[in-house]
């Protein structure tokens, strides 16, 4: 059974900096990798979706990396603004089976002026 | 393009009363899911249709939750009865992703804003 885990829980920084968030899969034989934004009170956006045979999906701020082998990937924000906060939850979709997208607890980001 | 439409957006029942969810997924998704997410978790998946077929349920409580897609479209959650620990935020989501072992090129999930469920 696939496990995420995403590292930190939560996190606050000043406005400006560049971060990066974690997130770790149990099981590597993954179809996809996809990393949403969830504001408060709301449904979750779809940021970044890396498949499996890519290392890494870039849109403006945001990079998400993949590495299989070691079960990770992470999410880097360049240049963070207050707007960025939100909460952060990467999901995994195991190859095999029923292709169900498994989230993690998500990253609680709040970027201060 | 219009989105993933859910309703109601709050509700407020009390134990052992029963409560329904609508979804209504982007147009031409076959795919559609329902996942719980409790306060301060990350969502679980509690169904996923392809199509007006159910290919994952094994998570969903089948005691007391039950769910249908008629029509391959719309679709409906039903609590019955309602516990105080299935308090939590009803997501649904779709995905323009085909029959099982053929994949589009998108496989991005859309989620709708969730209906908020409150047992008392």
């Amino acid at each position: 059974k696939q496990e995420v885990t995403q590292i930190p829980a939560a996190l606050s920084v000043p406005e400006g900096e560049n971060l990066v968030l974690n997130c770790s899969f149990t099981d590597s034989a993954i179809y996809n990798l996809q990393w949403f934004r969830q504001d408060p009170g709301k449904g979750l956006t779809s940021l970044l979706l890396i498949q499996s045979s890519q290392r890494e999906q870039t849109s403006g701020r945001l990079n998400a990396s993949l590495d299989k082998s070691s079960g990770r990937s992470t999410l880097y924000i360049a240049a963070s603004q207050p707007g960025d906060s939100a909460t952060y939850l990467c999901a995994v979709t195991t190859s095999g089976g029923s292709y169900i997208p498994t989230f993690g607890r998500g990253t609680s980001l709040i970027v201060h002026p | 393009e219009a989105g993933v439409a859910q309703s109601p957006r709050y509700k407020i029942i009390e134990k052992r009363q029963s409560v329904a969810f609508w979804c209504n997924p982007i147009s031409g998704h076959a795919t559609l899911y329902w996942y719980q997410q409790i306060l301060g978790q990350g969502p679980k998946l509690l169904i996923q249709f392809q199509n007006n077929g159910v290919v994952d349920d094994s998570q969903l409580p089948k005691d007391r939750f039950s769910a249908e897609r008629l029509k391959g479209v719309d679709s409906t959650l039903k609590i019955q009865p309602a516990k105080l620990e299935d308090s939590a935020v009803y997501l649904c989501a779709s995905s323009p992703r085909g029959p099982q072992g053929r994949f589009g090129t998108n496989e991005k999930l859309f989620f709708g804003s969730g209906t908020q469920l409150s047992v008392l």
